[in-house]
């Protein structure tokens, strides 16, 4: 089973560049997630998707960061224009069934920098 | 908001020692889930716990969740160099579906 993919692996940008973030989930999994992992830290949840519709966007700073799940299967983050602070890890991660009770299966993570 | 804390946030021991990491919340927890990192890749998650007083074990590991649900404890009985890596709770409040992750705590094995 292929687990979940994301591209690409490493960014680096100048500040206010834009960025994007491409996520495909393990194929069946209606959850998908992205969080941001600063260094030394855990990830935080950005955004959560059941299906198309994200149910859970409190923490996306809406001013800068924007994220679709076209089909209820792929996914994109986009950050613009991207700030110093926004240097971090990307991970995107899916679950099934519906919710947070169950385990969730990350990708590999996009590392932004920003210059 | 929901916070989880974890200790301590590095832990640096010998091959052939033990090791435990610890994770508090200030609220009660509907489950806890812990996660390993490996230096440089993702999150993999380990169990979860959702039981009061709920003691689980993987091999060498040993998970536990406390009897009021708002702690939560990871021992490795006689550590390996594989087991190096960063050691996530997260655990979910009442009814809400977000999972907050604590900060991890890095172990790391001398041979």
């Amino acid at each position: 089973e292929a687990g979940v993919v994301q591209s690409p692996r490493y960014k680096i940008i100048e500040k206010k560049q834009p960025v994007a973030f491409w996520c495909n989930p393990i194929s069946g999994h209606n959850t998908l997630y992205w969080y941001r992992q600063n260094l030394g830290q855990g990830p935080e949840l950005l955004i959560r998707y059941e299906n198309e519709e994200a149910v859970d966007d409190s923490q996306l700073p809406k001013d800068r960061f924007s994220a679709e799940r076209l089909k209820g299967v792929d996914s994109t983050l986009k950050i613009q224009p991207a700030e110093l602070g926004d240097s971090a890890v990307y991970l995107c991660a899916s679950s099934a069934p519906r919710g947070a009770r169950y385990e969730q299966y990350f990708g590999p993570g996009t590392r932004l920098t920003v210059t | 908001g929901q916070q989880v804390m974890q200790i301590p946030q590095y832990q640096h021991v010998q091959e052939g020692e033990d090791f435990t990491t610890y994770c508090n919340s200030s609220t009660t927890l509907s489950n806890i889930q812990w996660y390993k990192q490996r230096p440089g890749g993702h999150p993999v998650f380990l169990i979860q716990l959702v039981k009061s007083g709920e003691v689980k074990k993987q091999k060498r590991l040993t998970f536990q969740f406390g009897e009021a649900k708002k702690n939560s404890s990871l021992h490795i009985t006689a550590t390996q160099t594989t087991d190096v890596g960063t050691y996530f709770c997260a655990g979910t409040q009442g009814g809400s579906e977000k999972l907050v992750f604590g900060k991890g705590t890095k172990l790391t094995v001398n041979p």
